[in-house]
């Protein structure tokens, strides 16, 4: 079944430390993404890509990493991790003009 | 500027009515796809139903339909029969040209007994 997995579910980070958020698709989807969703409010999109070895910033790419080493592998890091990146990470993939797929989410506790 | 929005924050109805949910975008693309997507308290963020901004008939999936007035920027969910199991956030989203897609903020819904 196709899917999108992200890992790990939830994580506590110490400020100034780094973080790797992970995901993985069976989709065989181009295009991958990586939200951020704050309680309460919608999705903003952090990084993206549409082909391996390349990433895009998105609206608030600030803080932020990409890698996309393969088609199927798209990872977030955070260098120095700060308290107010603590939110709810969705990773995404998606066809041309297509909906996205979601992952089931990062819990992110940067303390 | 691409842009949704949704200016219900939550919405509460009983079960078995009907509910709309107002959506309106803003786009410089002739051409884009509009979705909707529902959040579950678990957090799972799932497809619901899409228009593509070039047909003119509604989309209707299920219990899930479209009131899309492109005049107005305007693209509604209509969901009938409302269960309890409705009850979630609500996300409206648009597509552009570069693949990628802006959300609204979101409508709670609760459907009550």
């Amino acid at each position: 079944e196709a899917a999108v997995t992200q890992s790990p579910r939830s994580k506590v980070a110490v400020t100034g430390g780094k973080v790797t958020l992970s995901c993985h698709q069976t989709n065989n989807h181009d295009y991958m993404y990586w939200y951020r969703q704050d309680t309460g409010h919608g999705l903003r999109l952090i990084h993206y890509s549409y082909v391996a070895d390349s990433t895009e910033k998105g609206d608030i790419p600030d803080g932020y990493k990409a890698s996309r080493p393969s088609q199927e592998n798209f990872s977030l890091i955070l260098e120095l991790a700060s308290l107010s990146q603590t939110a709810v990470y969705f990773c995404a993939s998606s066809r041309q003009n297509s909906d996205y797929t979601f992952g089931s989410g990062t819990r992110l506790l940067v303390i | 500027a691409q842009k949704v929005t949704q200016t219900q924050t939550s919405i509460s109805v009983m079960e078995k009515t009907t509910v709309t949910m107002d959506c309106v975008y803003e786009t410089q693309d002739s051409s884009y796809f509009l979705f909707w997507y529902k959040q579950t308290a678990s957090g799972e963020i799932v497809f619901l139903i899409r228009q593509d901004s070039y047909k003119k008939e509604n989309a209707t999936v299920g219990h899930y339909s479209l009131n899309f007035q492109k005049p107005k920027s305007s693209i509604g969910l209509i969901i009938t029969a409302t269960q309890i199991e409705d009850s979630a956030v609500y996300f409206c989203a648009m597509r552009n040209n570069n693949n990628r897609i802006f959300f609204g903020d979101g409508t709670q819904l609760v459907v009550k007994p």
